[in-house]
């Protein structure tokens, strides 16, 4: 079944550490996105793929890196993770009808 | 900038009554798309319906329809017969129709929480 899957679903991690944040789709999906999102808040974009080999930031400002070399896998990687990391981040794919499609998200905690 | 505003941070509803979440946005497009997303706790976010601007027919998904007012720039959702899972987070969206950078990314709301009485 087409779907888009997320690991780990939590993470515990301590200060300085590099994580990668899994993200792969199996619908063929062009556009990939990274969102984080605080509790109770709104959800923020922090990178967008459009394609295999492209990469952009999004509106909010953040540390992490991505990476799209395969059309399926989009990883978030923090090379030295802060407190101020902790957050939830949602992956998201797209097709050319702009529906958007979740991941169940990935829960960072750094101590 | 386009902005996305959701006024109700909480709603409660009693199971098969209806309700109403509200969402307005600010925009100089005349040409977009809206969304409501659902995200149940520790779940994954759904699409619950979308609508296009050019549209004057509100979209309406089973259950799930909205009273869209392009003048006014609001876009609420009504729940109808509302049942025990519908209890989520609802986040109203905002994309601009022509893609190109960050303006065509999606502009989300902060969200209403929705509880669902039994």
């Amino acid at each position: 079944e087409a779907d888009i899957y997320q690991t780990p679903r939590y993470l515990v991690i301590g200060t300085g550490k590099k994580i990668t944040l899994e993200c792969s789709q199996t619908m063929g999906h062009d556009k990939m996105y990274w969102y984080q999102q605080d509790p109770g808040m709104e959800l923020h974009l922090i990178h967008y793929s459009y394609g295999v080999n492209s990469t952009e930031k999004g509106d909010l400002s953040s540390e992490s890196t991505v990476s799209r070399i395969r059309t399926e896998h989009f990883p978030l990687t923090l090379e030295s993770a802060r407190p101020s990391h902790t957050s939830q981040y949602l992956c998201a794919s797209s097709a050319r009808n702009e529906k958007l499609f979740f991941g169940s998200g990935t829960q960072l905690s750094v101590l | 900038a386009q902005t996305v505003t959701q006024s109700q941070p909480e709603m409660s509803v009693q199971e098969a009554e209806t309700v109403t979440l509200s969402c307005t946005y600010d925009t100089s497009e005349s040409d977009y798309y809206l969304f409501w997303y659902k995200q149940p706790p520790s779940r994954q976010m759904i699409l619950v319906i979308r609508q296009e601007a050019y549209k004057q027919q509100n979209a309406t998904e089973n259950r799930f329809s909205v009273n869209f007012q392009k003048a006014a720039k609001s876009f609420s959702l009504k729940i109808s017969d509302s049942q025990l899972g519908d209890a989520a987070m609802y986040f109203c969206a905002y994309r601009v129709f022509n893609y190109g950078g960050s303006q065509g990314n999606l502009i989300f709301g902060k969200g209403t929480k929705l509880s669902v009485k039994p």
